[in-house]
């Protein structure tokens, strides 16, 4: 079945504590993305990858960081959480060299940062 | 910035009657997506349509795209209490160094049964 599958679904963690949320896709897409979805501001992109060593800042990157080693996985990592990264989490994925071509995404992972 | 902006941002309605969901975007698009999230789950693709058409149906479901206005508007008819759920638009530039999809606020359809 094809999916995009994310780790953990549900994390409650304390300032300061280095996490690492996992991405991984089944589709053989070259594009991965990340974004936090937040109450009244909608989903914001994090950061993003067009291939394997390639990535870019999204939107609101702080306090993130991204790795892309391998085509299937997209994994997030917090250095050092801090409470206002406290969010749901959705990893996404798709053909970017394919024009008019949908996102696939995760089913979230929430994140509590005390 | 959000480069799409839904409206309105809430939408109640009752089982059986039409809800229609509008969207703006700022810049140029290739494609115009719109996607449904139920409450706590990932976004799911419903609809796209490109940016050199005009009305696209997909079942229950009727999108329209107006370029020079830089607008686009999702007509879910004969509505169910299972259509209840959050509804995105997003705007997508196309392949590109900066590509990526830029997404709205979402609107909250309520469906009463």
């Amino acid at each position: 079945e094809a999916q995009v599958t994310q780790n953990p679904r549900y994390l409650i963690t304390v300032t300061g504590k280095k996490l690492t949320v996992t991405c991984s896709q089944n589709m053989n897409h070259e594009y991965m993305s990340w974004y936090r979805q937040d109450p009244g501001l909608g989903l914001r992109q994090i950061y993003y990858s067009m291939n394997v060593e390639v990535t870019d800042k999204g939107d609101v990157p702080e306090g993130y960081k991204v790795s892309r080693k391998e085509k299937r996985n997209f994994p997030l990592i917090l250095e050092s959480p801090s409470p206002n990264q406290t969010s749901l989490y959705f990893c996404a994925s798709g053909f970017r060299d394919r024009v008019n071509q949908p996102q696939h995404f995760g089913d979230g992972t929430r994140l509590s940062i005390l | 910035s959000q480069q799409g902006e839904e409206d309105p941002q809430a939408l109640s309605i009752q089982e059986g009657e039409n809800a229609t969901m509008n969207c703006s975007y700022k810049t140029s698009i290739n494609n115009l997506q719109w996607y449904r999230q139920n409450s706590g789950r990932g976004l799911v693709h419903l609809i796209l349509i490109r940016s050199n058409e005009r009305e696209k149906h997909s079942g229950r479901l009727r999108v329209t795209l107006d370029t020079s206005k830089k607008s686009s508007s999702l007509l879910i008819t004969a509505s169910r209490a299972a259509d209840t759920a959050s509804y995105f638009c997003a705007a997508d530039p196309g392949y590109g160094a900066n590509s990526k999809l830029t997404f709205g606020k979402g609107i909250t359809l309520s469906v009463r049964p």
